[in-house]
């Protein structure tokens, strides 16, 4: 199993603040993939990214993956009540499986 | 809409049941997966399938079992169920397309069983 290690492992900010998360990995992964997961529910593709060096950006949300394919940040702008809950990166790679890190939980509050 | 549904949200069971967690999808997907979520530990798989009747260990398999008689429906069995397995537990299917840089292996998951062995 490939380790992704992200930080930092919890987060409370209040609404309208900026915050950062990492995820990062000594493995080159061929793509990586960003999970939300609400309080009470499964985790949820927010997106994928593939190129060395790739920005994507998701309303206020933006994700870019590192120029080695190690290791990938998401950025939150203004951040929302609504924004709360286990932010998770996924290494892919061939096979079936996912790489998951253990997560970053953000709070938010008003 | 991807739908993967697991039969129950929470359970609460005996040490030394069998326990039997039931997961069902129906967008036709060749691959499913079971983990346990605990806190600090994060997503640890325990078992996947990539087709009908083929099963592969994950990284956590002790302790458990998996059937896979029908494309749509996973379980999982618990042959002896212990304290130390209480936990969220999580189910998702996945099709794998492209190859390479290309390939696309999006995972779907259902709400999750909360399970508590007392």
């Amino acid at each position: 199993t490939q380790l992704l290690e992200q930080s930092p492992q919890f987060l409370s900010i209040q609404e309208g603040e900026n915050l950062t998360v990492y995820c990062n990995s000594s493995s080159v992964f061929s793509s990586l993939q960003w999970y939300r997961q609400e309080p009470g529910e499964g985790p949820v593709l927010l997106v994928t990214v593939v190129t060395g060096g790739e920005v994507k950006k998701l309303k206020r949300l933006t994700f870019q993956f590192g120029d080695a394919r190690k290791d990938s940040s998401l950025h939150i702008t203004a951040a929302q009540p609504g924004d709360t809950g286990l932010y998770l990166c996924a290494g892919v790679n061939s096979g079936y499986a996912l790489n998951f890190g253990k997560g970053t939980s953000l709070l938010v509050t008003p | 809409d991807v739908k993967v549904t697991q039969s129950s949200r929470y359970l609460v069971k005996r040490t030394g049941e069998k326990v039997f967690l039931e997961c069902v999808q129906d967008m036709d997907h060749e691959n499913m997966f079971w983990y346990r979520q605990d806190p600090g530990l994060g997503l640890r798989l325990i078992y996947f399938s990539y087709d009908v009747k083929m099963k592969e260990k994950g990284d956590i398999p002790e302790g458990y079992s998996v059937s896979r008689e029908k494309k749509e429906r996973f379980s999982l069995i618990l042959e002896s169920a212990s304290t130390n397995q209480t936990s969220m537990y999580l189910c998702a299917s996945s099709l794998l397309t492209g190859s390479g840089a290309l390939a696309k292996n999006i995972q779907y998951f259902g709400a999750g069983t909360r399970l508590s062995v007392l």
